[in-house]
C-alpha cells in the first residue's frame, strides 16, 4: 500500500494563477482532509469530506475549493492564488469508525 | 469551534530527563485526544492517543494523561533521547474534525 499520496511535492505560482493539488489514498478510507501548515500555527483544517460525494468547510476555507472525485481521491483547488496561500499543504485520510489520521507527505506551495 | 492551547511552545531538556507538554481544550464534547510528532520537513505521525473513557495510557517511554473535568491532557516522555527532538502537536477531536494545537518544539541536548 502506498498510503496517502500527494502531487506535486513543490510548486511555485504567481499571484492570480490557479492550480489543483491532488491527493489519493489506497486504504479504502471514508474520510479525507486538507490542512495547511504555516510556521508557528500548527495545522489548520481547510476542507474535509466525510464520505464520497460530501464536502464540508473547515476553519480556513476562503480562497479554496475541493472535489471528492471518488472514494480514493480528494483534490484542492486554488482559483486565484495569493501570497497569503504560501504554505505547506497536507492531505489526510481516516477509516470509518476509527480515529487515527494518516497523512500524505505534503505539498510545499509558494505564491510570489 | 474548539479552542486549543499547547504549552510550552519550546522545551529544551538534557538527554535522559523527562519532558511534559500540556494541551488544554474548550469543547466538552471532545472524545479523542491524540499526540502527533513531526520531524523537520516530514508529515505528522501519531505517537499516542487516548479515548475519553480512559485516564492514562502508556507506550514504552511515552504516556498520555487525560483530565476531562479540567479539559486538558498531557504528553509525558521519559528518558529522552536525541531522536525525540521534533515538534509535537495535540489535536483533540469530537469525531469528524481535529483541532491542532500550535505545537511544542522539543530539543533534547546530548
Amino acid at each position: 500500500n502506498a498510503g496517502v499520496t500527494q502531487t506535486p511535492k513543490f510548486q511555485v505560482l504567481k499571484t492570480g494563477q490557479s492550480m489543483t493539488l491532488q491527493c489519493a489514498q489506497d486504504m479504502n478510507h471514508n474520510s479525507m482532509y486538507w490542512y495547511r501548515q504555516d510556521p508557528g500555527m500548527g495545522l489548520r483544517l481547510i476542507y474535509y469530506s466525510a464520505s464520497e460525494g460530501t464536502t464540508d468547510k473547515g476553519e480556513v476555507p476562503n480562497g479554496y475549493n475541493v472535489s471528492r472525485l471518488n472514494k480514493r481521491e480528494f483534490s484542492l483547488r486554488l482559483e486565484s492564488a495569493a501570497p497569503s496561500q504560501t504554505s505547506v499543504y497536507f492531505c489526510a485520510s481516516l477509516r470509518q469508525g476509527a480515529y487515527e489520521q494518516y497523512f500524505g507527505p505534503g505539498t510545499r506551495l509558494t505564491v510570489t | 469551534g474548539e479552542n486549543v492551547e499547547q504549552h510550552p511552545s519550546t522545551l529544551s531538556v538534557q538527554e535522559g530527563d523527562s519532558a511534559v507538554i500540556k494541551c488544554t481544550y474548550s469543547d466538552s464534547a471532545s472524545n479523542y485526544f491524540p499526540w502527533y510528532k513531526q520531524e523537520l520537513g516530514k508529515r505528522p505521525q501519531l505517537i499516542i492517543d487516548i479515548r475519553s473513557n480512559v485516564g492514562e495510557k502508556k507506550d514504552q517511554r511515552i504516556a498520555v494523561t487525560l483530565n476531562k473535568t479540567a479539559k486538558h491532557f498531557s504528553l509525558h516522555i521519559t528518558e529522552t533521547q536525541p531522536e525525540d527532538s521534533a515538534v509535537y502537536f495535540c489535536a483533540p477531536s469530537t469525531g469528524n474534525q481535529f483541532y491542532f494545537g500550535t505545537g511544542t518544539s522539543l530539543t533534547v541536548i546530548p
